[in-house]
């Protein structure tokens, strides 16, 4: 079975620093996606980013980008230059091709001091 | 595009009520549609499954007399609370998809408190 794991609870950041949000998955597939939600305090889900996993390119959205290490299943979150209203749970979720279920990691909680 | 509502936003009911949460898709007809369920400070927790016109697949430990999901078109899906306890308060969200992307469009979400 599919799992995704996100080793890290909580995580800190000052305003306009960087910040990396890990995420490990399991999987014997071999097409699928990644994706990194975030979910402010309204806990509305908002799709921050996704990956292909055919695509050797890291996917990038302006602050965000990922480091897509497809070997060693890793998927982590880099967000350049923090701002106050990054300040959200943070959740890694992957899906195969051959299924429509989105699973998700357990979250992490991001804080960005000013 | 891809914007998926819920109603309501915010439920207070009696235990033993029956509540009925609504979910649609507002721009697109959405082929499949998720229910989870969230508590605080956790991850989402998928309940069930939905395709149009078709039963719902529950995920395992997840009460289908007691969670009832009816999806009457591909633009509405319905999860029902029946007989609601207050071990049934959480947060309820729905994600519709729509062919051909694979990401989920989720919805604000339903907070449910049972008394």
């Amino acid at each position: 079975a599919q799992t995704v794991t996100q080793s890290q609870p909580e995580m800190s950041v000052q305003e306009a620093e960087t910040v990396t949000l890990s995420c490990t998955y399991d999987t014997s597939e071999s097409d699928y996606y990644l994706f990194w939600y975030k979910q402010p305090p309204s806990r509305q889900m908002i799709l921050v980013i996704r990956q292909e996993a055919y695509k050797q390119q890291n996917a990038t959205e302006n602050r965000f980008s990922v480091n897509f290490q497809k070997a060693a299943k890793s998927f982590s979150l880099k967000i350049s230059d923090s701002q106050l209203g990054d300040a959200a749970m943070y959740f890694c979720a992957y899906i195969s091709y051959n299924t429509d279920k989105l699973i998700f990691g357990t979250g992490t909680r991001l804080q960005v001091f000013p | 595009g891809a914007v998926v509502s819920q109603h309501p936003s915010w439920v207070i009911c009696k235990s033993g009520t029956s509540v009925k949460i609504e979910c649609r898709s507002l721009d697109f007809q959405a082929t499949t549609m998720f229910w989870y369920r969230q508590f605080p400070k956790q991850s989402l927790m998928l309940m069930a499954t939905s395709n149009e016109g078709s039963k719902a697949t529950y995920e395992q430990g997840v009460e289908k007399d007691k969670f009832l999901i009816n999806h009457a078109s591909l633009t509405l899906s319905t999860l029902t609370v029946t007989s609601a306890h207050p071990e049934d308060s959480s947060f309820y969200i729905c994600s519709a998809s729509k062919i051909p992307t694979v990401q989920g469009y989720f919805g604000p979400g339903t907070r449910l408190t049972v008394l």
